[in-house]
């Protein structure tokens, strides 16, 4: 299968600082990808979707100004927790959706989390 | 609105038997289904990809069938070994859309 990279793999942060996270796809181009949060001991819940070069869209209840997404490449997005809180301490997952090609299907593929810890 | 449920939550077998996992899903318009393993503290491991056009898929040994029509989907995993324990979470693309709707998951141990 396609590979999906993140990029830290865990952070620690004061509190009121910012955070950035990136994701990439590594051998195909992603129209579109997909950020995630998980709590411990749950699925995933959707943040937002961001396609390449336009605005990305939130899920309801997600704050856009604290989460910013920024989908500058076909390889390339990335996660911006700004003014991080102890409440933003999570597993922070990416995916990227491969092409409709006969290799790839529109499979989706996901990242191997980071985890964002706010003291 | 496109609902997944998976059952069990967790199972725990022996190893060496023969399992199914279940999922199922509210609306049959769907674009596709996959299945995924996902291990502690880890992300996402895609297993299966079934287009809704499809009525199986297999990969080594695991099978995941799809009945569209009765919003159903199963996971067979031949001759289980411990390291198959993990969470499989079922997700299905509605037509039209763009997200995944995910299942809660099954917790699977597969006991030495």
């Amino acid at each position: 299968g396609a590979v999906v990279s993140q990029h830290p793999s865990w952070v620690i942060c004061k509190s009121g600082t910012s955070v950035k996270i990136e994701c990439r796809s590594l051998d195909f181009q992603a129209t579109t990808m997909f950020w995630y949060r998980q709590f411990p001991k749950q699925s995933l819940m959707l943040m937002a979707t961001s396609n390449e070069g336009s605005k990305a869209t939130y899920e309801q209840g997600v704050e856009k100004d604290k989460f910013l997404i920024n989908h500058a490449s076909l390889t390339l997005s990335t996660l911006t927790v700004t003014s991080a809180h102890p409440e933003d301490s999570s597993f922070y997952i990416c995916s990227a959706r491969a092409p409709g090609t006969i290799a790839f299907l529109n499979e989706q593929f996901f990242g191997p989390g980071t985890r964002l810890t706010v003291l | 609105k496109q609902e997944v449920t998976q059952i069990p939550a967790a199972l725990s077998v022996p190893e060496g038997e023969n399992l199914v996992l279940n999922c199922s899903f509210t609306d049959s318009a769907i674009y596709n289904l996959q299945w995924f393993r996902q291990d502690p503290g880890k992300g996402l491991t895609s297993l299966l990809l079934i287009q809704s056009s499809q009525r199986e898929q297999t990969s080594g040994r695991l099978n995941a069938s799809l009945d569209k029509s009765s919003g159903r989907s199963t996971l067979y995993i031949a001759a289980s070994q411990p390291g198959d324990s993990a969470t499989y979470l079922c997700a299905v693309r509605d037509v039209g859309a763009q997200k995944l709707v995910f299942g809660q998951g099954t917790r699977l141990t597969i006991n030495p």
